[in-house]
């Protein structure tokens, strides 16, 4: 199965922050990486496929970039609702497989 | 509006059995491939399985194969997943969400507990 590592598992910022996270698969995923948020009590929603493409009603302050086994999310000038937890997901091969999460807080 | 609304979970014994079932509405359910995706408490997603748009082929996640069973009746827009031989590990909250191009919309989520 490949592997997500993602890091950082957490992070305390402020409004206003630049923040990146960072996903590297243990095996070559060309550009199949997609970024979901999850907010508490919520379920999981995605910001971007194929590693840099912005879905539907997404925000422009949230953006991918990557290939192949080293993939990047930022999200700059953070708000109090981006306040959530992110994952990276692989969907190159089955068994899909996800990062650990990263936790932003305030 | 597209609606994926998940039930049939609740608290069960380490070792019985349960089905989930999550139904779709506000999009042609035939059209996509299926997922069922879960979250322990304190811990993070985990991809579980999933099932083509025909229900031709499906894939399971290795902690789950041979347990759980994914199927789909399209004439009623309504993805299962039925769980036996429960585990402590099993508990969590499970996700049913739609893919084609990639997996765009997820249901609200149902519980599962496993406990004596």
């Amino acid at each position: 199965d490949i592997v997500m590592t993602q890091s950082p598992t957490s992070m305390s910022i402020s409004v206003g922050d630049r923040v990146t996270m960072n996903c590297k698969a243990s095996q070559n995923v060309g550009s199949n990486v997609d970024w979901y948020q999850q907010k508490t009590g919520q379920s999981p929603k995605l910001l971007i496929y194929k590693a840099s493409n912005r879905y539907t009603g997404v925000p422009d302050r949230f953006t991918g970039s990557g290939s192949g086994t080293d993939f990047t999310f930022t999200i700059t000038n953070m708000q109090t609702e981006d306040l959530a937890v992110y994952y990276c997901m692989q969907s190159n091969s089955y068994p899909f497989t996800f990062g650990s999460g990263t936790k932003w807080e305030i | 509006e597209v609606q994926l609304v998940a039930s049939g979970g609740g608290l069960v014994q380490p070792g019985s059995s349960l089905k989930l079932s999550c139904f779709a509405s506000g999009f042609t359910f035939s059209d996509f491939h299926m997922h069922w995706i879960r979250r322990a408490p304190k811990k993070g997603l985990e991809w579980v399985a999933m099932i083509y748009y025909d229900g031709g082929h499906n894939f399971y996640a290795d902690s789950v194969k041979g347990r759980f069973t994914v199927s789909r009746d399209n004439s009623k827009n309504t993805l299962y997943l039925e769980m036996n031989s429960l585990r402590s590990e099993d508990t969590a909250m499970y996700y049913c969400a739609r893919y084609r191009n990639n997996v765009d919309f997820w249901g609200q989520g149902v519980m599962v507990t496993v406990s004596s």
